[in-house]
């Protein structure tokens, strides 16, 4: 019964050094989204994808950032050449097919990622 | 972009009393959500709206869509404990292919045994 799994939990970066943060979705949902959140702030989406695709990725920095949810394998998020600014907690969220139940969107426990 | 504006910011509560959060926002929104989170941990799916004027129960916790689809309420009935954490409610614009939640800054609920 495993929900949204997200690892690392915890990453350090130095200043431009590259972040993976990977994300596999509960089973049975197609449906991936990315969220970044400040201390002591909401959630706020970055990107959602399906399965190859990028459906909406208008919260997304346009430099440095970009995510893919390949055929096979989990959901990566990638930041390129990191900087303090990007120290933030990320969490992935999915959600299933189905259309009365597709808006509810699952969390992640997050990767907390530290830039030195 | 679109905003939503969560109350209160916090919560000071003693244990057994019922607490009242609500979030509006300028635009309609289609669906509401609501979501508590631990320190350290993701958000967790408390109740979900799908339709204006509905009232969804899950336990102690009541939530309302308001009949304008600009606002929720969340309530929690005879608080304990473990129910401190961050509350944040988050809503689906209606606007076509959008699928992203828009979230509110939360109420930090803090429960005085």
């Amino acid at each position: 019964n495993a929900g949204v799994m997200q690892n690392p939990r915890h990453l350090v970066r130095r200043r431009g050094q590259e972040a993976r943060l990977r994300c596999s979705p509960m089973k049975g949902h197609s449906h991936v989204y990315w969220y970044r959140q400040l201390p002591e702030e909401g959630l706020k989406f970055m990107v959602y994808l399906q399965k190859e695709n990028i459906i909406d990725e208008s919260g997304m920095p346009k430099e440095r950032f970009s995510a893919e949810f390949p055929k096979e394998g989990p959901s990566i998020l990638r930041i390129q050449q990191v900087v303090r600014g990007d120290s933030a907690a990320y969490f992935c969220a999915s959600s299933p097919l189905d259309r009365r139940t597709y808006n509810e969107q699952f969390f992640g426990p997050g990767t907390r990622l530290t830039v030195l | 972009g679109q905003q939503l504006n969560q109350s209160p910011q916090s919560m000071f509560i003693q244990e057994g009393e019922d607490v009242s959060m609500n979030c509006t926002s300028s635009s309609i929104f289609n669906t509401w959500l609501w979501y508590k989170q631990d320190p350290g941990e993701g958000p967790v799916l408390l109740i979900a709206l799908y339709k204006a004027g509905e009232l969804t129960s899950n336990g102690r916790l009541t939530a309302q869509f308001g009949i304008t689809r600009k606002d929720s309420f969340l309530n929690i009935s005879a608080s304990i404990p473990s129910d401190v954490g961050i509350y944040f409610c988050a809503g689906r614009s209606p606007q076509g292919g959008s699928e992203k939640l828009v979230f509110g800054k939360g109420t930090k609920l803090t429960v005085n045994p």
